[in-house]
């Protein structure tokens, strides 16, 4: 079965950091871009990040540019999220989510996030 | 950046009933929509992408529509299980994403 499983979600204070990781199994994960995306409490979801898929080319939502890093480790079929400078408002369950799509006539992939994981939670207090 | 709208934020429908969502973007993102179904405390899943396109997998009761800038996702038949929160997302500025701010569709 194609997977998703994240971890690292913790509490912690404003100013801190951490890891959020995603390990991937029962696709060839080193084929597919891959996602994060959060969603705070009672909120609707926020795209955060993405990466190719050798982890050379990285894109970001402007609300965490210089603060969150997406990487990947292809050896280990994981995508990670570092997230520094933590704030009160990076507060959510945050999603890994696999890049899935087709291209049609037009040569145009059309993408959709597919499958996703069971979300991990981050909670930053101020 | 690309803003999307939803409308209504909620509705109230009833077992049976056919229902129309409706999304917009703030310019043109020809075809490149993707709709998503989340229930409460799950991770959202992809019920329409390309505007129109049904993922395998779903009920034929899903069905959306749409390009340019407005687009409607319609539910026929409603079932029980089809109470939930519905995001639109847009990707023609892939691989940057933008998604709506969601409709609660709840029982009446």
């Amino acid at each position: 079965d194609v997977q998703l499983v994240e971890s690292g979600g913790a509490l912690l204070q404003s100013g801190g950091s951490l890891r959020l990781s995603c390990a991937a199994s029962g696709f060839p994960f080193s084929g597919y871009f891959m996602s994060w995306v959060r969603q705070a409490p009672g909120k609707g979801l926020e795209w955060v990040a993405n990466i190719n898929t050798d982890g050379s080319a990285t894109y970001y939502v402007d609300s965490i540019k210089g603060r969150f890093t997406i990487s990947r480790d292809n050896s280990k079929n994981s995508v990670f999220l570092q997230m520094n400078s933590l704030r009160a408002e990076d507060t959510a369950v945050y999603y890994c989510a696999r890049v899935s799509g087709v291209r049609p006539a037009d040569g145009n992939w059309r993408v959709w996030l597919d499958p996703w994981g069971q979300g991990t939670l981050v909670t930053v207090s101020s | 950046d690309i803003q999307m709208t939803q409308s209504p934020s909620s509705l109230s429908a009833s077992v049976g009933d056919r229902v129309t969502i409706t999304c917009r973007a703030s310019q043109s993102i020809n075809n490149y929509l993707t709709w998503y179904q989340q229930k409460p405390g799950k991770a959202p899943k992809v019920l329409i992408y390309a505007a129109s396109s049904l993922q395998s997998g779903v009920p034929s009761r899903f069905s959306g529509s749409g390009s340019g800038t407005d687009f409607t996702l319609t539910i026929s038949n409603l079932q029980p299980e089809d109470f939930a929160t519905y995001y639109c997302q847009q990707t023609y500025t892939n691989p940057l994403y933008s998604f709506g701010p969601g409709t609660k569709l709840e029982i009446k």
